[in-house]
């Protein structure tokens, strides 16, 4: 049975910053490309950062740019999100998923319960 | 890096079929055809039910199906069933390894 189990989440005070982790298990993780997604209250999922199978590559929406950083250990079989300058708008729930594509092309067939995220003073 | 736009809600009763658009642009949906939809209920994970524009993985009913036309993606469910009753999200490829979400929609089954 595939596993995804976020952690590291809580409050947090405007400009701090919080390191998501998600741990893996029952899939292929090092064949995965894997991504953060989020859920602001009462808004719709966004797409937050995808790192490739091994690490080299990543991409990220524009409005965490600079500021969050994804990486993984293969080795541990575990994806990391780390969040710096955060601000109220960062608030969601953050999710852990996996990409069934190749590529990473959106095909996410795992995802973890997620993490909350409260950035308030 | 704009979301797609999806209907707020849709709703429809018991048997019936509904249709949930989803509208992006030439960045996005217009030139991929990697387009996926979720089905998320309150307090759990989102499942996938369509990736690649049509695909449906294992497991998900053939009641769901997907299509493309231009910059307009669509959700199709036939045979509406209670437990259909979710809040559905696509997604689209917007190349260079990024993506995009719309922003969802309810669905209330009568």
């Amino acid at each position: 049975e595939v596993q995804l189990v976020e952690s590291g989440g809580g409050l947090v005070q405007p400009g701090g910053s919080l390191r998501l982790s998600c741990a893996a298990s029952g899939l292929s993780f090092s064949s995965s490309w894997m991504s953060w997604v989020r859920q602001a209250p009462g808004k719709g999922l966004e797409w937050v950062a995808y790192i490739n199978k091994d690490g080299t590559e990543n991409s990220y929406v524009d409005s965490v740019k600079g500021r969050f950083t994804i990486s993984r250990d293969n080795t541990k079989n575990s994806l990391y999100l780390q969040m710096n300058t955060l601000r109220a708008e960062d608030t969601a729930v953050y999710y852990c998923a996996r990409d069934r594509s190749y590529y990473g092309n959106g095909a996410f067939d795992s995802w973890g319960q997620g993490t909350m995220v409260t950035v308030s003073s | 890096q704009s979301a797609l736009t999806q209907p707020a809600s849709v709703s429809g009763s018991p048997g019936q079929s509904i249709t949930i658009s989803c509208t992006g642009t030439s960045r996005d949906v217009g030139t991929y055809n990697l387009v996926s939809w979720y089905q998320h209920h309150p307090g759990k994970a989102p499942k996938l039910m369509i990736y690649e524009g049509s695909k449906r993985p294992s497991g998900v009913s053939n009641r769901f199906s997907g299509s493309k036309s231009g910059n307009t993606a669509s959700l199709t469910i036939s045979g509406l069933q209670a437990e259909d009753e979710a809040h559905y999200h696509c997604c689209s490829y917007a190349g260079s390894s990024t993506l995009v979400f719309g922003g969802g929609t309810r669905l209330t089954v009568l």
